[in-house]
C-alpha cells in the first residue's frame, strides 16, 4: 500500500527560527510532491510543489526532495505566529494524490 | 472567480437518512475528487473522477456513491447515513499536467454529523 509518513507533532518552534518539517513516502514511482498548509477548521491550501531532486525556494519556504531516500522536507525561515498550522505532505504517484496525516506546527511568540 | 464551491457547509443527519453533497468548480479542470478528513487520519480519498463521464473508487468508497454530472459538478451521495460517516468532507479539482503535475484546489468543506 502506498504510504506517506509524517511526524504528527506538535512541533514547537520559537518565532524567528527555522521550522523543519519532514516526510517520507513508499512509492518510488512518485513524480510530484506537495506541501499543503491547513489552518484549524479550514481547507488545505497549496504552499509548495516540487518535481525534481534538490531544493526549491519560494519566499520564506524551501522544499527539498531526495528521491533516492524517498524523502521530502519543508523549511520555513523566520517563522511567524501565522505559520502555526498543520502541514500536509502529499505525493502523486499517478492521477491521484496520497496525503500524509500532517504535522502540527506551533510557533512560539 | 469562486474556485471550488461546496454545499452545504454544515449538515446534521439521523442514522439512515440520505443526502447529497454538492461540489462545483469554475476552473475548467478535468479531474475532481472527494475526500473525508477525520481527526488523526489525514485526508482519505473516497471517489474521484478523472474526466466527465468517468468515476473511480478511492481508499474508502463504502457507503458512498458519486455522480459526475458535467465537467463542473461532482456530487457525493450518502444513501443511508451511519455515525461512522461523521466527518469533514472536502471536494477538490485539478488539471493533471505533464510529468504527473497534479495541483489540487480544495473547497471550504462540509461538516457532517450523523446522530
Amino acid at each position: 500500500q502506498k504510504e506517506v509518513e509524517q511526524n504528527s507533532g506538535p512541533l514547537s518552534v520559537p518565532e524567528g527560527a527555522i521550522a523543519s518539517l519532514n516526510c517520507t513516502y513508499s512509492d518510488r514511482g512518485s513524480q510530484s510532491f506537495f506541501w499543503y498548509r491547513q489552518y484549524s477548521g479550514k481547507s488545505p491550501e497549496l504552499i509548495m510543489f516540487i518535481y525534481s531532486n534538490g531544493d526549491k525556494e519560494d519566499g520564506r519556504f524551501t522544499a527539498q526532495l531526495n528521491k533516492a531516500s524517498q524523502y521530502v522536507s519543508l523549511l520555513i525561515r523566520d517563522s511567524q505566529p501565522s505559520d502555526s498550522a498543520t502541514y500536509l505532505c502529499a505525493v502523486s504517484p499517478d492521477d491521484k494524490i496520497i496525503f500524509g496525516k500532517g504535522t502540527r506546527l506551533h510557533i512560539l511568540p | 472567480n469562486a474556485g471550488v464551491t461546496q454545499t452545504p457547509k454544515f449538515q446534521v443527519l439521523k442514522t439512515g437518512q440520505s443526502m447529497t453533497l454538492q461540489c462545483a468548480q469554475d476552473m475548467n479542470h478535468n479531474s475532481m475528487y472527494w475526500y473525508r478528513q477525520d481527526p488523526g487520519m489525514g485526508l482519505r480519498l473516497i471517489y474521484y473522477s478523472a474526466s466527465e463521464g468517468t468515476t473511480d473508487k478511492g481508499e474508502v468508497p463504502n457507503g458512498y456513491n458519486v455522480s459526475r454530472l458535467n465537467k463542473r459538478e461532482f456530487s457525493l451521495r450518502l444513501e443511508s447515513a451511519a455515525p461512522s460517516q461523521t466527518s469533514v468532507y472536502f471536494c477538490a479539482s485539478s488539471e493533471i499536467g505533464a510529468g504527473g503535475k497534479n495541483i489540487q484546489y480544495f473547497g471550504a468543506g462540509t461538516r457532517l454529523s450523523v446522530l
